[in-house]
């Protein structure tokens, strides 16, 4: 079966520190992966997806980026972290327009 | 663009009731609508997904129906239960070049209460 892992689950940053999140995919292969944001009262916004390793699109200007160095493998990076990057951030998989399955979510608290 | 709305916004119950959440979307031209749960603090569980062609899905207690003409879905519970508490999202995903992307509503939190 599949199983979808995200890590750290919780983060406290000071502002202008860097980012690294990561996701992985265990029990498919090729999947689409996705990073999603939902901040409060913002709700769930879509922030990167992947088709394929190396390839990325953004949906979203702003000061996050992302990189798929392996097949099952998705990392949310930031250089400098702003107040408005808190939040929940969630990462999703699935096999093309399928169903979409979340990992667990990691909490990012930027002070 | 695509916009999603989720009626109500929020829903308190008592234990056995059947209940509908409602979700409205501007743009008919979707791929497939999915509807998850998200218990506070932890990821989203997904729920039931219906094709653009279908009408219904059902799974357990729960029944999800399409309107793709009228940018409407519904989720019926039915029986509730405590352990349906939760916030409930619906979401779009527009297919094609879109590879994907799902554009959620807002939500409604439903508490049910014993």
């Amino acid at each position: 079966s599949q199983t979808i892992h995200q890590w750290p689950a919780t983060l406290v940053q000071p502002v202008g520190s860097p980012l690294s999140l990561e996701c992985t995919v265990e029990g498919t292969s090729n999947p689409n992966l996705y990073w999603y944001r939902q901040a409060a009262g913002r709700g769930l916004q879509l922030l990167f997806y992947s088709v394929g390793i190396g390839q990325i699109s953004s949906e979203v200007p702003q000061n996050l980026s992302a990189s798929r160095p392996q097949d099952r493998q998705f990392i949310l990076s930031s250089k400098k972290l702003l107040l408005s990057d808190s939040g929940f951030y969630l990462c999703a998989w699935s096999v093309r327009e399928g169903t979409q399955y979340f990992g667990p979510g990691t909490r990012l608290t930027v002070l | 663009k695509q916009e999603v709305t989720q009626i109500p916004a929020a829903l308190s119950v008592p234990e056995g009731e059947n209940l509908v959440l409602n979700c409205s979307f501007t743009d008919s031209a979707i791929y497939n609508l999915q509807w998850f749960r998200q218990d506070p603090g932890k990821g989203l569980t997904s729920l039931l997904l219906i094709q653009s062609s279908q009408r219904e899905q059902t799974s357990g207690r729960l029944n999800a129906s399409l309107d793709k003409s009228s940018g409407r879905s519904t989720l019926y519970i039915a029986a509730s239960q405590p352990g349906d508490s939760a916030t409930y999202l619906c979401a779009v995903n527009a297919g094609g070049t879109s590879y994907g992307k799902l554009t959620f509503g807002q939500g409604t939190i439903l508490t049910v209460h014993p």
